[in-house]
């Protein structure tokens, strides 16, 4: 039973428009949601992350939006850039040990 | 400079072989992960240790075995070697509890043949 899902495996946008990611959970428990980055052959790198007190958050080119009735979060990329390309994952926790489930990654590709 | 250190980055070993893999952490984090991803690119965690204490040990076969010398590193040993077991695997670290970034190494690259 998959508790974070990401059910767009790709994306493809022109380079300078908005790129926009989305991820569904289940699990109404989770309070902490984070988006990852990740490119070929390294680690996932962290990229902004949202609290369940928020419904946004910003961090320059990047927003996060979590809409909790419907159990779903959204990361918008504008405007977007090639070096974007990569995959993104979305996670969440919501445990004392600091767990995160994983989605299953969106290929992002930014096109010149 | 690396927060999160593993080795070695790729390895190829034969079926049946024990091996290990290494992570060190410079972050001053307590607690220390051990996330695998397999072929179908899922990223599902394996360990917890908060220091140098197991507290998630998730359904992983016995012959995986975690140990933590001390809170900045944690090490992943891996008896009889099985084609399955052929992932990568990510070391991470962070400070306990929800609402704490974790911050993965770069992935070690394990082929079993």
């Amino acid at each position: 039973d998959q508790q974070v899902k990401q059910n767009s495996p790709s994306l493809s946008v022109q380079e300078g428009r908005i790129s926009i990611l989305n991820c569904d959970y289940t699990n109404s428990m989770f309070d902490y949601f984070l988006w990852y980055k990740k490119y070929p052959a390294e680690g996932p790198t962290f990229l902004i992350s949202i609290s369940s007190i928020k419904d946004k958050n910003e961090d320059g080119r990047f927003t996060v939006f979590l809409n909790k009735s419907a159990k779903h979060l959204s990361l918008h990329i504008v405007p977007s850039q090639p070096g974007d390309s990569a995959v993104y994952f979305c996670a969440a926790s919501g445990e004392d040990t600091g767990k995160l489930i994983f989605g299953q990654g969106t290929t992002l590709q930014v096109k010149p | 400079d690396t927060a999160v250190s593993q080795t070695p980055k790729y390895l190829v070993t034969q079926m049946g072989n024990d091996k290990s893999i290494k992570c060190e952490q410079n972050l001053g984090h307590d607690t220390m992960y051990w996330y695998k991803q397999d072929s179908k690119k899922f990223l599902k965690i394996m360990f917890s240790y908060n220091n140098k204490e197991l507290i998630i040990n998730e359904t992983v076969p016995n012959r995986f075995s975690p140990k933590s010398p001390d809170k900045a590193h944690l090490n992943l040993h891996i008896n009889s070697l099985e084609l399955g077991d052929s992932a990568v695997y990510f070391c991470a670290s962070s400070r306990r509890g929800s609402g704490n970034t974790i911050y993965f190494g770069e992935g070690s690259w394990l082929t079993v043949v």
